[in-house]
């Protein structure tokens, strides 16, 4: 059964900070997600990593993955309150179903 | 460019009583996906159909039906609303995951079982 873990679950930080959330998964996945979520709205679709070693960037938040470690990062730089969300990951692994983390919500406070 | 329409949108229901989600997209996209949400819990797979004609059982299957219309709808159906069916319900598609696109979301219907 594969199982998804994100730390922290809860995040506040500072404008003009740096943080990084964490997604690890417990076997071997050919695609991983991450989606924010905005309180009381739908999952908007942030980023797709398909290989090891995957770097994407949009605006201040970066995704890598490493499947050799099981674990994809999303990184913040210099955070914007804009920002404040809950963002999850979602991990497939060779067939239709997804299993997302719990979510990290993250505050971002001026 | 609607995407994912779901409706309702919200729903109170008395405990026993049916009903029926509906989801539509216009993406022409084969697989279709029913999530339910919890507090605290991420999203849950309750239903999938990977292709018109086909659906499958998710994660957390009890309690609920679905319904591959046509391409366009998939349905989701409660038979006997209980307590611990209140959530918020999300229906999404996707393209083909095994080409690994990723799944686009509706709005969500929140549902509340009294």
């Amino acid at each position: 059964e594969l199982k998804v873990e994100q730390n922290p679950l809860f995040l506040s930080m500072q404008e003009g900070k740096n943080y990084t959330i964490y997604c690890n998964y417990s076997t071997t996945s050919d695609r991983l997600y991450w989606y924010r979520q905005d309180p009381g709205k739908s999952l908007e679709s942030l980023f797709v990593l398909l290989s090891n070693g995957a770097v994407k960037q949009e605006g201040r938040l970066m995704a890598s993955l490493d499947t050799k470690a099981r674990l994809s990062t999303l990184h913040i730089t210099a955070a914007v309150h804009d920002l404040s969300a809950t963002y999850f990951c979602a991990v497939g692994a060779g067939s239709y179903q997804l299993t997302f983390g719990k979510g990290t919500k993250l505050s971002v406070i001026p | 460019n609607a995407g994912v329409t779901q409706t309702p949108k919200f729903q109170v229901l008395k405990t026993g009583q049916s009903m029926t989600l509906q989801c539509a997209q216009d993406m022409n996209h084969n697989s279709m996906y029913w999530y339910r949400q919890d507090p605290g819990m991420g999203l849950r797979l309750i239903y999938y159909s990977a292709s018109e004609g086909t659906t499958d059982k998710g994660e957390v299957p009890n309690g609920y039906n679905v319904s591959r219309l046509n391409k366009r709808e998939f349905s989701l159906r409660l038979e006997s609303a209980a307590p611990s069916q209140t959530s918020v319900y999300f229906c999404a598609s996707s393209e083909n995951p095994t080409l690994n696109t990723e799944a686009f979301f509706g709005q969500g219907t929140r549902l509340t079982v009294v």
